[in-house]
């Protein structure tokens, strides 16, 4: 079983409409972040976690909220989709080891906002 | 603000040459640098660290080097298969620890 799990891996959704994506882990880590990726951009931060009272805004927060449900959940939510939240999303995880300090991808969410 | 290059965007190379995917940062105040490779459809996966006090890293065909002064990475594959084919990205720590910064990416084709 893959340690990042996302859910919906594809999903189509109108303008206005409120959709939430979810992160699952279980490598037992504090940390967890929520990036998209658009061509031509990269993937830039939107929210990160390093506990489940800790909630930080990143780069591109407006228009999206989160919630840590637990150590191993982090689900992020487009309150009313907009066409260009079309992108591809992604989970992390981290354990916080300072300079050695990387991240765990979760495969993506390609979410269509038409 | 830190602001990550990765050159060349795109790369096509035959079987079994060797190559150099090239990344600058602006700011050389950072926690560690990383290269990651992506596949299309599935998530980044981690192929080298190398932290702010080191110059290289080596796994397998895979050697990358950091040098801070310059504000330049390198990612050295060598004799290059075709399942090397992926977008590899560069990214890096900043010094909060707190948030990676990415390239866009090198997408890499190599034919056989």
């Amino acid at each position: 079983d893959a340690d990042v799990t996302q859910t919906p891996r594809n999903r189509i959704t109108k303008t206005g409409k409120r959709i939430m994506l979810e992160c699952s882990q279980t490598k037992g880590h504090d940390r967890m972040y929520w990036y998209r990726q658009d061509p031509g951009l990269g993937l830039r931060l939107i929210y990160y976690s390093f506990d489940v009272k800790d909630i930080n805004k990143g780069e591109i927060s407006d228009g999206y909220s989160v919630s840590r449900q637990a150590q191993a959940k982090f689900s992020l939510s487009l309150e009313s989709a907009i066409p260009n939240q079309t992108a591809l999303y992604f989970c992390a995880t981290g354990p916080g080891d300072g300079g050695l300090e990387t991240q765990y991808f979760g495969p993506g969410t390609r979410l269509l906002v038409l | 603000k830190q602001e990550v290059t990765q050159i060349p965007a795109a790369l096509s190379v035959p079987e079994g040459e060797n190559l150099v995917l090239n990344c600058s940062f602006t700011d050389s105040a950072i926690y560690n640098l990383q290269w990651f490779r992506q596949d299309p459809g599935k998530g980044l996966t981690s192929l080298l660290l190398i932290q702010s006090s080191q110059r290289e890293q080596t796994s397998g065909r895979l050697n990358a080097s950091l040098d801070k002064s310059s504000g330049r990475s390198t990612l050295y594959i060598a004799a290059s298969q075709p399942g090397d084919s992926a977008t590899y990205l560069c990214a890096l720590l900043n010094q909060a620890g707190t948030a990676l910064i990415f390239g866009k990416g090198t997408t890499l084709s190599v034919s056989s």
